[in-house]
């Protein structure tokens, strides 16, 4: 079974923080996702990478950044925490494009 | 410009019956076509999924059916069980994407 890991299940920051998002898949995927999962909005895509190093914008990118240092490890940088950050983020693998995404079960964050 | 909509926040169902769960998109241009059930607390996991060269897809207790002329998507869940109480987002894929599109969730209540 796919294992996607997020470091933290809750998070509190105060705004203004620079903050670290970390996810680890053991799977050998090549792709790597991250979501924020918002009431009434679903799940809308930040940024994913399809390679070590390799990063594109997702549909909401303004005010995160990303790092992929190695395959298993996809991090979400948040640069300047603001309360309108506060939500869920899930991260997610999957081995190409047209195969199913496997989550994390997620990391609520709240800025204060 | 929401592009997958679930127009159904929620939807109660007797156990035992049926349960059918509602996706409308509006690109033509999606090709792939992903059921994800989330609990609280725990990420969203992989039901069932459909290429667009199909128009039904069955696993077990369920079935999802594509209708490419009306843009729509449905997930089945026969019969339906109290386990199965849970969010449901459907997810459109551009061929050759890595990039999900989900719509909103339906909350599905399955009651004993």
């Amino acid at each position: 079974d796919v294992k996607v890991t997020q470091s933290s299940r809750y998070l509190v920051k105060r705004t203004g923080e620079k903050v670290f998002l970390e996810c680890v898949q053991d799977m050998d995927h090549e792709n790597m996702f991250w979501y924020r999962q918002d009431p009434g909005l679903g799940l809308r895509l930040i940024y994913f990478s399809y390679d070590v190093k390799m990063k594109e914008k997702g549909d909401i990118p303004e005010g995160y950044s990303v790092s992929r240092e190695k395959k298993e490890r996809f991090s979400l940088i948040l640069e300047s925490a603001s309360t309108n950050q506060t939500s869920m983020y899930l991260c997610a693998s999957s081995p190409y494009s047209n195969q199913p995404q496997h989550f994390g079960d997620g990391t609520r964050l709240s800025i204060l | 410009d929401q592009q997958v909509k679930q127009n159904s926040p929620s939807l109660s169902v007797q156990e035992g019956r049926i349960s059918i769960l509602n996706c409308d998109y509006t690109n033509s241009m999606f090709d792939y076509f992903l059921w994800y059930k989330k609990y609280p607390a725990e990420g969203p996991t992989f039901l069932i999924s459909i290429s667009s060269i199909k128009d039904k897809n069955e696993d077990g207790r369920f079935t999802v059916f594509l209708n490419k002329s009306a843009k729509h998507l449905s997930l089945h869940i026969v019969p339906s069980q109290p386990g199965d109480s849970a969010v449901y987002f459907c997810a459109a894929v551009h061929g050759g994407t890595y990039k999900y599109i989900f719509g909103t969730g339906t909350r599905l209540k399955v009651l004993a």
